[in-house]
């Protein structure tokens, strides 16, 4: 259980325009999803915490024109990365958190595999 | 601010040698998790703790949490090639953050 996919896993595009990345949670219903950044060699950055139904909440430094995110559904959380340009090129990984009726222990979140994107 | 100081922050050891990672802070967390990340994909959950003192194994990696709830190590027991990856640890302080370690990396080699 606790399956979190992503889609797409890689992404190649030109300066300028707009990239969407989806989250799904495939098992369980996440009321909270969360959008990190990660550069090479480096750990974990949060950018933005998506709840459903709500607008998210971006971390300080974030952009939230530029990176929009739209979190519509239970089990469906989406980055846009609106007119990108060749340093938003990095490795995206959601991440949705177990609901507290799940019955498993603490803030628990469950990573999807990542989304590279390189901007041209 | 909430820091959670993992160390060290890379290690390079030979197979068949044991390590211990640690995550140190000065906030107390209602529950800490570890993950590891290989190249390329999303970090994997490997273990929670939530309980001051607990220890948990997982074949040959054992967890523990301190008896205070604020730092938890990771020890690996003769550590294999496959073990190779980025260990992060997680703490959660029953709000709505989880703060992250900058993550070790450990290479193990053959």
């Amino acid at each position: 259980g606790a399956v979190v996919s992503q889609h797409p896993s890689w992404v190649i595009c030109k300066s300028g325009t707009s990239v969407k990345i989806e989250c799904r949670s495939l098992d369980f219903q996440a009321t909270t999803m969360f959008w990190y950044r990660q550069f090479p060699k480096q750990s974990l950055m949060l950018m933005a915490t998506s709840n459903e139904g709500s607008k998210a909440t971006y971390e300080q430094g974030v952009e939230k024109d530029k990176f929009l995110i739209n979190h519509a559904s239970l089990t469906l959380s989406t980055l846009t990365v609106t007119s990108a340009h060749p340093e938003d090129s990095s490795f995206y990984i959601c991440s949705a958190r177990t609901p507290p009726t799940s019955g498993r222990a603490g803030n628990e979140q469950f990573f999807g595999p990542g989304t590279r994107l390189t901007v041209l | 601010t909430q820091l959670l100081e993992q160390s060290p922050q890379f290690l390079s050891i030979q197979e068949g040698e044991n390590l211990t990672v640690y995550c140190n802070s000065s906030s107390v967390f209602s529950s800490l998790q570890w993950y590891r990340q290989e190249p390329g994909e999303g970090p994997v959950l490997l273990v929670t703790v939530v309980t001051g003192g607990e220890v948990k194994k997982l074949k040959r990696l054992t967890f523990q949490f301190g008896d205070a709830r604020k730092d938890s190590s990771l020890h690996i027991t003769a550590a294999q090639p496959g073990d190779t990856g980025l260990y992060l640890c997680a703490g959660s302080t029953g709000g709505f953050k989880t703060i992250f370690g900058a993550g070790t990396r450990l290479f193990v080699k053959a």
